[in-house]
Formats: structure tokens, sequence, C-alpha cells
């Protein structure tokens, strides 16, 4: 089972930014939290991960709370290209693999 | 141009007749994974390869082989299809296994009748 917790659907409007939230309450010290989207059916991008520093790169923002047990994903001036399915991942103790849950899907709206 | 290729990219197929869905990638990466998508659901991982001649179970392996013979090729073979296989398959490489940026194909639309 997923070990992430995020809503199914989220509007924003085009311009602004587009905060998207995820509890992985059970996360434990040594795991990453990463964030990946899919546009309708294309294979999945990545975006970005982060340990417990917020993280910054040209897509996105990544501000991991102070107990981990919570991420928000910041797309900082969201586009109709944003529009897509995003997936918070943390992955499995054993072998590290990825857990990926149903995401969130996030609209963009003129 | 980096990149992972999968064929073909739709395929419709009866019950029991073995295929294979290939998968390749550009970028000299060790790990490799097949994943499933259906409706309204994340991706769940079938199989992965940490480096050539290694190969895992992920969560969904029934009904499913894949080999890893050169480093870059990891073809998925579905030895007698049946209907509930039906789904979305996607490949996807990295260059520090899951933990890294993972790479992912385009994407496999099979239907089995």
């Amino acid at each position: 089972d997923a070990k992430t917790t995020q809503p199914t659907s989220m509007d924003c409007a085009e311009g602004r930014a587009a905060n998207l939230p995820c509890n992985h309450s059970t996360i434990s010290g040594n795991e990453y939290v990463y964030w990946y989207r899919q546009i309708h059916s294309q294979g999945p991008q990545y975006i970005i991960h982060g340990l417990k520093n917020n993280e910054t790169n040209e897509m996105a923002s990544l501000i991991i709370t102070e107990d981990r047990k919570s991420s928000t994903l910041i797309l900082p001036h969201a586009t109709l290209r944003d529009t897509a399915v995003y997936y918070c991942i943390v992955p499995m103790d054993s072998n590290y693999q990825l857990i990926w849950g149903a995401g969130t899907k996030l609209i963009i709206k003129p | 141009e980096a990149q992972v290729t999968q064929n073909p990219r739709y395929l419709i197929t009866v019950t029991g007749k073995k295929l294979t869905v290939t998968c390749s990638q550009n970028m000299n990466h060790e790990y490799m994974s097949w994943y499933r998508q259906d409706p309204g659901l994340g991706l769940r991982q079938i199989y992965y390869s940490m480096n050539v001649e290694v190969t895992d179970k992920g969560d969904v392996p029934e009904g499913y082989k894949v080999s890893r013979k050169e480093k870059r090729n990891f073809p998925l073979i579905l030895e007698s299809p049946s209907p509930n296989q039906t789904s979305l398959y996607f490949c996807a490489s990295s260059v520090q296994g899951p933990r890294g940026e993972q790479y992912f194909g385009p994407g496999t639309r099979l239907t089995v009748t």
C-alpha cells in the first residue's frame, strides 16, 4: 500500500502558485520524498525529491515539515501545461522501490 | 537525445498468445523497471533490474517474465497473456537505482481479448 496521502483533486488558476500537499506520517529517518507527475497517459516525469531540507529546481519547490510527516510541492506560476496527476512517493523500506498511490489530479484553469 | 523507448506502443492480442514488449534506453543506466497502470490507479511495479543479469520481482510479477542480458535492454515477456493483463505498461530507467530520477518510456497500451 502507498505510504502517502494526497487529495484526490485540486484546481488552481493559471499564473497562480499551485500548492500540492502530501502526508507521509510513517516516513522513516532516511527515506526521501519523491514527486513525479503524469500528463494524460504519458510516461511519468520526475519533478523533485528531498530528505529534510527544502529543495528547489527549475520546475518546482519542495517544502518538507520539520517532523518530515508532510510536504508540499509548489509550482510557482502554474500554466495550463501543468495540468496533470501529481504523485508524492515514499519508498518501501526493504528494497527502496517506489510505491505509487493514486496521486492528485491538478487542473489549471484559465 | 536521452530517452527510453518502448515497442510496440499499442497491441491488441488474444488470450494465450505469447508476446514481448521491448524496452531500450540510451543513457547507460544500470537500473531499469517495468510498471503497469490501470484506470484510476497509480503505477504498480512488475519487475526491476539493478544491473545486467540481476532482476527482482516487484509488487505484481505474476504472469510476467523479464530478462536483462545487456544494459540497454529490458524486455517484458507475457508467456500466456490473459484479459486481466490488459493495461498500460511503462518502462523506466535510472542511473542511481530507484533513489534517483527515473526516466520513463512513452508507454505500451496492451489489450488482451
